[in-house]
């Protein structure tokens, strides 16, 4: 199994909700990361957990929560989200955290709408 | 800090012409350079990477890149360009400490 899996793909909700994004791999890897992608840009980095601990926080708002309950699962609790925090959210894994030439491989992304 | 500038937002080829995709970094030490492509709506898909040793990487869907460090350069290139390669393009270089700088990105039409 060589992929990254995310659920839901599609996510609306209003801006006095709670919902979470689902991550999940079994290749093995050590390294889980979530991006975020707003439309014509870059992804961007938000967290990143190494051997289930989170390792990188991006300054990211607290309305975030990320989650590694397993080495194979990651979460992302949403909770009070704002409309400019609609976009791509890519889950990303890799063999372990650190390794500078590490290949990510990334999942096809929950397209988020906050009304 | 890291950085990387894709000067072209966006290119159009003919179907069948050869394509060549620029990309800049800047990194004190040696880079770890990525080329990924993302159809619409999707995630990232690794196109090919460059750690060391040859500077001429080949990589999947018949894509190659070319490091010259000279130039501070990572340009991707197709020899013929098919109507499925048409996506976003993004080049990447990845830090010691593991974590990603992608540049702008790169919108791939091609016409028929």
């Amino acid at each position: 199994d060589t992929e990254v899996t995310q659920t839901p793909k599609h996510l609306v909700m209003g801006m006095t909700n709670k919902k979470s994004l689902k991550c999940e791999q079994h290749m093995g890897h050590r390294a889980m990361y979530w991006y975020k992608q707003k439309a014509k840009k870059p992804p961007e980095l938000m967290f990143v957990y190494s051997y289930e601990k989170l390792s990188i926080n991006e300054s990211v708002p607290s309305r975030f929560s990320p989650e590694c309950p397993n080495s194979s699962l990651l979460n992302l609790h949403l909770h009070a989200l704002q409309p400019e925090d609609s976009a791509l959210y890519l889950c990303a894994s890799s063999p372990i955290k650190g390794g500078s030439g590490e290949t990510q491989y990334f999942g096809p992304g929950t397209r988020l709408l906050v009304l | 800090a890291q950085s990387v500038t894709q000067p072209d937002i966006h290119i159009t080829v003919s179907e069948g012409a050869s394509l060549e995709l620029r990309c800049n970094y800047s990194y004190g030490a040696t880079p770890y350079l990525f080329w990924y492509v993302q159809s619409p709506g999707q995630g990232l898909q690794l196109l090919l990477k460059y750690f060391s040793g040859d500077t001429l990487v080949q990589g999947i869907k018949g894509f190659e890149a070319e490091f010259k460090r000279s130039q501070s350069s990572f340009n991707l290139r197709k020899p013929s360009v098919h109507w499925s390669d048409a996506a976003e393009y993004f080049c990447a270089v990845n830090t010691n400490a593991g974590k990603s700088t992608f540049g702008d990105g790169t919108t791939l039409t091609v016409k028929p």
